[in-house]
């Protein structure tokens, strides 16, 4: 049971390249969420999915798309990417309903865009 | 909206130290509160939680107190250790409907031998 799979570790890209952050987890969660985590900021919430075939905007979402691939994977993509997406990627996963319904985190990406 | 304010960090303690990170929240109704953990190149993990007032979480030697008339979840350890220090995160969100957590900054905690 690996819980939750993030690829890339790490990336550079120059300014306007393009890159996808894929996520998966096999815990049969049905919501997902990408977060970014800068100093000072907290977790700040991009997009999430509540079920399979939906997904919806988070606090910050411009200039990110997501697409949730199946019950399992939840893909964040950068079209042109710019400095001010340098951060460190999240994804989470969870189950929708419960009263008290903790999140389960990946290990993240450290992406650092020039 | 909802919010969650922390201390500002960093703290830095001695080992055996007594550890309190204060924490308080902003909410319309009852939230679940919750603090997570998050050591060194690691993404978070659910350290305790508490789902009503006047509940208790507690784990590892930590716990948190879900306190409604003063609206807070302060974390508090009798003796830390070294290898407590990584970043703590209070956080809220409410049953039904979707789940969005609310997150705070955090705050680093650093302890020395």
């Amino acid at each position: 049971n690996a819980g939750v799979t993030q690829t890339p570790k790490f990336q550079v890209l120059k300014t306007g390249q393009s890159m996808t952050l894929q996520c998966a987890q096999d815990m049969n969660h049905n919501s997902m969420y990408w977060y970014r985590q800068d100093p000072g900021m907290g977790l700040r919430l991009i997009y999430y999915s509540a079920s399979e075939g939906t997904t919806d905007k988070g606090e910050v979402p411009n200039g990110y798309n997501v697409s949730r691939l199946n019950k399992r994977e939840f893909s964040l993509r950068l079209e042109s990417a710019a400095p001010s997406q340098t951060s460190v990627y999240f994804c989470a996963s969870n189950i929708q309903g419960r009263s008290s319904n903790e999140q389960y985190f990946g290990p993240g990406t450290r992406l650092t865009v020039t | 909206g909802n919010s969650v304010t922390q201390m500002e960090g960093p703290v830095t303690l001695s080992e055996e130290a007594f550890l309190t990170i204060n924490c308080t929240y902003t909410a319309t109704g009852y939230p679940s509160l919750f603090w997570y953990v998050q050591y060194p190149g690691e993404g978070l993990q659910l350290l305790l939680k508490a789902t009503k007032a006047d509940d208790k979480g507690s784990n590892k030697g930590f716990e948190a107190t879900y306190r409604k008339e003063t609206t807070s979840f302060h974390l508090e350890k009798g003796s830390v250790q070294v290898s407590d220090s990584a970043v703590y995160f209070c956080a809220l969100d409410f049953s039904g409907g979707y789940q969005k957590v609310t997150f705070g900054t955090g705050t680093k905690l650093q302890v020395i031998p």
